[in-house]
């Protein structure tokens, strides 16, 4: 079975402190994801990784950046939380390209005050 | 951004009855298209991943068919039972191949 496991299930932050998530997952993926959902607004592509040091935007990157220095480990920084950044984080990750489904993780549920 | 849209919003239904969701998304430079169930408090599952104009596929109860020309796709739950209960997602991939627009779901309720 494909695992993809994130740090923490929730977590609670002050605004201004710099967040690490973190995801690993275990079937020698290339490609991992990071997500956020809102409600109302569904799920929306922070930051994809398609190798290692490798790293795309997505449709929503401000204030957030990512890291992917092994190949199964795939790390989305907040560098200064903001209240907006108040969200489900999920993360995912799949082999080849968008023709094969994604694995996704429980997700984190990070709260900003 | 491209939008992909998905109706209803939410829809419930008695076990046992049929029913079926739309997305729609844009027809141009498309890749895949791939829906997956999201339970509550649990993380979500790929149902199906299609590429090809006219692809039907079938899991148990659950269908889904792909029209790449007219950028819509349905998914069919036959005979619906509580443990389908969840947030429907679809998704298209376009472009580069990698990234994956959401539309914002459908939730389904199955009551007994």
């Amino acid at each position: 079975d494909v695992k993809v496991t994130q740090s923490s299930r929730y977590l609670v932050k002050r605004t201004g402190e710099k967040v690490f998530l973190e995801c690993v997952q275990d079937m020698d993926h290339e490609n991992m994801f990071w997500y956020r959902q809102d409600p109302g607004l569904g799920l929306r592509l922070i930051y994809f990784s398609y190798d290692v040091k490798m790293k795309e935007k997505g449709d929503i990157p401000e204030g957030y950046s990512v890291s992917r220095e092994k190949k199964e480990r795939f790390s989305l920084i907040l560098e200064s939380a903001s209240t907006n950044q108040t969200s489900m984080y999920l993360c995912a990750s799949t082999t080849g390209t968008g023709g094969h489904e994604q694995y996704f993780g429980p997700g984190t549920r990070l709260t900003v005050t | 951004i491209l939008n992909v849209e998905q109706s209803p919003q939410s829809l419930h239904v008695q076990e046992g009855d049929s029913t079926n969701f739309t997305c729609s998304f844009p027809s141009s430079n498309f890749y895949a298209l791939h829906w997956y169930r999201w339970e509550t408090a649990k993380s979500p599952e790929a149902l199906f991943v299609m590429t090809l104009n006219g692809d039907e596929k079938k899991k148990g109860r659950i269908s889904a068919t792909l029209n790449t020309k007219e950028g819509y796709s349905y998914l069919y739950i036959k005979g619906s039972q509580p443990e389908d209960s969840a947030t429907y997602l679809c998704a298209r991939v376009g472009g580069s191949g990698y990234a994956l627009n959401f539309g914002k779901g459908t939730s389904l309720l199955v009551t007994p």
